[in-house]
């Protein structure tokens, strides 16, 4: 059984351009959460998504980032213009509400470098 | 300012010790999960508990939820050089997100 899927592993760019992060939740899994990993800050929720629909986004840190989820099995994260201090490592979790605890199943990361 | 409090921040022992990873906050979770982390992978749940004064066992792992589900523990009993890795608390709070602590990096020497 897949787990979460994310895309691409490694982002490096320049300051101002546009970056998209992708994910691919485990099938099934109703909720969907994106994070921000740094050694300052940890592991920071950004937003969450049930049944594709965004519940809270005070976690984006500001009108740069934006996130959707078109469909169940699809959200995407972008930035634009991405900036030096948006470096981090980007994950996306899933999680099937409704079931017992939120319980989150997280992909392997996206590491975003951006010079 | 984090709401959950891990210490230590760092823990490095020899193969076969034990150590015990704290967990604390001020505030009341409706459960609390540990999330082992590898380095270039994302956090791996280990446990969810629920009850206050609740303990589970996942074999040489011990985790014990405080009666007030405030706080929490992890023990590890002869720990073993894969134990080596992150390991990060989350509170679930009445809004169903999980707010994590900033972990503790245990390295386990052979």
């Amino acid at each position: 059984d897949a787990g979460v899927i994310q895309s691409p592993r490694h982002e490096v760019t320049e300051m101002g351009q546009e970056v998209t992060l992708r994910c691919k939740p485990i099938s099934g899994h109703n909720s969907l959460f994106w994070y921000r990993q740094t050694m300052m800050r940890g592991l920071e929720l950004l937003i969450y998504f049930n049944n594709n629909v965004p519940i809270d986004d005070s976690g984006m840190p500001e009108d740069r980032f934006s996130a959707k989820m078109p469909n169940a099995s699809f959200s995407t994260l972008k930035i634009q213009p991405s900036e030096p201090r948006d470096s981090a490592v980007y994950f996306c979790a899933s999680s099937p509400q409704g079931i017992g605890y939120n319980e989150q199943f997280f992909g392997p990361g996206t590491r975003l470098t951006v010079l | 300012t984090q709401l959950l409090e891990q210490s230590p921040q760092f823990l490095s022992i020899q193969e076969g010790e034990n150590l015990t990873v704290y967990c604390n906050s001020s505030s009341v979770f409706s459960s609390l999960q540990w999330y082992r982390q590898e380095p270039g992978e994302g956090p791996v749940l280990l446990v969810t508990v629920v009850t206050g004064g609740e303990v589970k066992k996942l074999k040489r792992l011990t985790f014990q939820f405080g009666d007030a589900r405030k706080d929490s523990s992890l023990h590890i009993t002869a720990a073993q050089p894969g134990d080596t890795g992150l390991y990060l608390c989350a509170g679930e709070g009445d809004d169903y997100k999980l707010s994590f602590g900033a972990g503790t990096t245990v390295t386990v020497r052979a």
